[in-house]
């Protein structure tokens, strides 16, 4: 079964450092999600991305996040000076459109220190 | 409007039971997901609703759209059943789905 990929599974990084974490959406699907959850707390939005630019992003998507789709395949985050409070989990997902289910990428731990 | 409420928090059962799990929201949706998150982390989709009923095995999940209320049921529980259910939504207007803080369900053998 097609698989949403998500790389690296754990990063630690020290506050203020550019982090960027990847994702390989399922090829024939057309909209890309970034969640992510905070130990102990719920998943919460964080942007969706359909042709190629933002189509919606939640109050926690400011200046210093940012997505691309650089190459076709892969499908990135990056947080550009981290903080302490954006340790998370973060989850990557992808549909085939906006009336079908999400597959989830197995996420990626992010512990800023 | 991002209010989605899960009940319960905790459910313990005996393996074998039949368990339900229920999801209220505040406002109209387009769509609900019921969710399956295990301990390592990874967040599985089980199903996507907009009316009526879907069935994939031991799982059932229902929605009524004029109570606001959608109901996940586990038939003939297992111990490997044991993971946080989760119930999300997606409102009338925008695409982005809003989560609930889910159920915690543990069977035991």
């Amino acid at each position: 079964e097609p698989e949403v990929t998500q790389t690296p599974s754990h990063q630690v990084t020290q506050m203020g450092q550019e982090v960027i974490l990847r994702c390989v959406p399922i090829s024939n699907h057309l909209y890309f999600y970034w969640y992510r959850q905070i130990l102990g707390q719920k998943v919460e939005f964080l942007v969706s991305f359909y042709n190629n630019e933002i189509s919606e992003k939640s109050e926690i998507f400011d200046d210093q996040f940012s997505v691309e789709r650089p190459d076709g395949s892969n499908f990135t985050l990056k947080i550009r000076s981290t903080k302490l409070e954006d340790s998370a989990m973060y989850f990557c997902a992808s549909s085939e459109g906006t009336s079908y289910g999400y597959t989830f990428g197995s996420g990626t731990r992010l512990t800023v220190v | 409007k991002n209010e989605v409420e899960q009940s319960p928090q905790n459910l313990t059962a005996q393996e074998g039971e039949f368990i339900t799990i229920n999801c209220s929201y505040s406002v109209g949706i387009s769509a609900l997901h019921w969710l399956q998150q295990h301990p390592g982390g990874g967040i599985v989709s089980l199903f996507m609703l907009s009316s009526g009923k879907k069935k994939h095995g031991r799982l059932i999940a229902t929605i009524n759209i004029q109570e606001k209320h959608s109901s996940l049921h586990i038939t003939a529980s297992h111990p490997r059943d044991s993971a946080v259910y989760i119930c999300a939504v997606r409102y009338e207007t925008g695409n982005q789905f809003y989560f609930g803080t889910g159920t915690s369900l543990t069977v035991i053998p």
